[in-house]
């Protein structure tokens, strides 16, 4: 079975520009999670989604992220307009709900904003 | 207050040797999931070994167990006989049911992380 899938892979931009990350969760799976990973301050949950509906977004830096899910099988981040504080590693990961249930990562997109 | 803390920021074991890497948790949730998850340098999040808060044996997969310990609010991980390839960073994460937004939120609570180094 296809695990979580991200693309791309790795991103290089400049300062200013749009970033969009995207993710594919694993088939039958209802939640979704958009993570962030920095040296500086670890494994931040940014914003996840339960049956495609957002469910927290509180770790959301400010206005300039964005997040969707308009299907089951399709999430984006968005990062619009892009500053070199948003280099980071960007995770998506997948699971069914429920408290015994795995969540399961992607390979994450390594962002980095010159 | 913390939900999850590990306090060794850093471990070193001997290769073949077992080490444990130590979790504490905080919940007033009567079920909850641990799991212990693996980051190694290349940098992807790969699960170890979950244990359920009802569960009555230790989890174990391989070499990886789960000294869980309910009362003491514990869930060590356990690695036996480490090999070279267990060099990387330990999270250990609780799952709760909550309810944020009058639903259950299901969130993952992670812990700074433990960076273990196998020395040859």
């Amino acid at each position: 079975d296809a695990g979580v899938i991200q693309s791309p892979r790795h991103e290089v931009t400049e300062m200013g520009q749009e970033v969009t990350l995207r993710c594919k969760p694993i088939s039958g799976h209802n939640s979704l999670f958009w993570y962030r990973q920095t040296m500086m301050r670890g494994l931040e949950l940014l914003i996840y989604f339960n049956n495609n509906v957002p469910i927290d977004d509180s770790g959301m830096p400010e206005d300039r992220f964005s997040a969707k899910m308009p299907n089951a099988s399709f999430s984006t981040l968005k990062i619009q307009p892009s500053e070199p504080r948003d280099s980071a590693v960007y995770f998506c990961a997948s699971s069914r709900l429920g408290v015994q249930e795995t969540q399961y990562f992607g390979p994450g997109t390594r962002l980095l904003v010159l | 207050a913390q939900k999850i803390t590990q306090t060794q920021p850093g471990m070193f074991v001997q290769e073949k040797e077992a080490v444990t890497l130590d979790c504490t948790y905080d919940t007033s949730d009567q079920s909850y999931g641990l799991f212990w998850y693996k980051q190694p340098s290349s940098g992807e999040m790969i699960f170890l070994i979950y244990q359920g808060s009802y569960d009555e044996q230790n989890a174990t997969e391989g070499r990886y167990s789960l000294n869980f310990q309910k009362a003491r609010k514990s869930a060590n991980l356990v690695i036996s006989a480490s090999q070279l390839g267990d060099s990387a960073m330990y999270f250990c994460a609780m799952r709760e049911a909550g309810s944020l937004s009058g639903a259950g939120s299901y969130q993952l609570t992670f812990g700074k992380g433990t960076k273990l180094s196998v020395i040859p």
